[in-house]
């Protein structure tokens, strides 16, 4: 099945600091999302973005279908950015399940 | 804004007990989710649903059962607790004409004793 691969693992930054955070899949997909979960375990929904960039406000993501990989950007990072960023993705064929990454921790500190 | 809704956060539940977990969505969702999370595992797909009365076996189906008798109610069940369903519980929901864009409610933390 496809695989995916985030990195880093772990993210420590000082506040105001920017980062990449990372998606690798190994197959061809048709769907990718980036979630955040907070420290208490909410997820979040940040992008939908199979393709292309988008940004909402501090946060940016951009996806390369054609070589696999998804890059999520957060400037000026604040303490509440932290927790844990996951990415997914549906495989092909139509089938309805959604693949995680491990996740990146990231912690952000003032 | 879509809202999925969990009606435990917490639970702690003796070892053989009959477990109840229900999800709610107020979007008119198809598709419906239950994942467990753990340490080191990451999420992991226990069923999913695409319609009433539909159901799918996801990774991990073993030792749970769903049960979708109306489109927004989503129920996980475990029919006899053991410790090793100690875990946080998300329900999700996504349409299927919106690019499959999921939503997940809070969690259940559940812990069996």
């Amino acid at each position: 099945g496809i695989q995916v691969e985030q990195s880093p693992p772990d993210l420590i930054l000082q506040e105001g600091a920017n980062s990449t955070l990372r998606c690798n899949f190994s197959d061809s997909v048709n769907n990718l999302q980036w979630f955040h979960q907070n420290p208490w375990g909410q997820l979040i929904n940040l992008f939908y973005i199979p393709s292309g960039t988008k940004q909402n406000g501090r946060l940016s993501a951009t996806t390369v279908a054609t070589e696999r990989y998804s890059l999520l950007y957060i400037s000026s990072s604040q303490t509440t950015d932290s927790g844990v960023y996951f990415c997914a993705v549906f495989g092909s064929g139509g089938y309805n399940k959604l693949i995680f990454g491990a996740g990146t921790r990231l912690a952000v500190h003032p | 804004d879509v809202k999925v809704t969990q009606s435990s956060r917490y639970l702690v539940k003796r070892t053989g007990e009959k477990v109840f977990l229900e999800c709610v969505q107020d979007m008119d969702h198809e598709n419906m989710f239950w994942y467990r999370q753990d340490p080191g595992l990451g999420l992991r797909l226990i069923y999913f649903s695409y319609d009433v009365k539909m159901k799918e076996k996801g990774d991990i189906p073993e030792g749970y059962s769903v049960s979708r008798e109306k489109k927004e109610r989503f129920s996980l069940i475990l029919e006899s607790a053991s410790t090793n369903q100690t875990s946080m519980y998300l329900c999700a929901s996504s349409d299927r004409d919106s690019g499959n864009t999921i939503y997940f409610g809070e969690g259940s933390w559940l812990t069996v004793v």
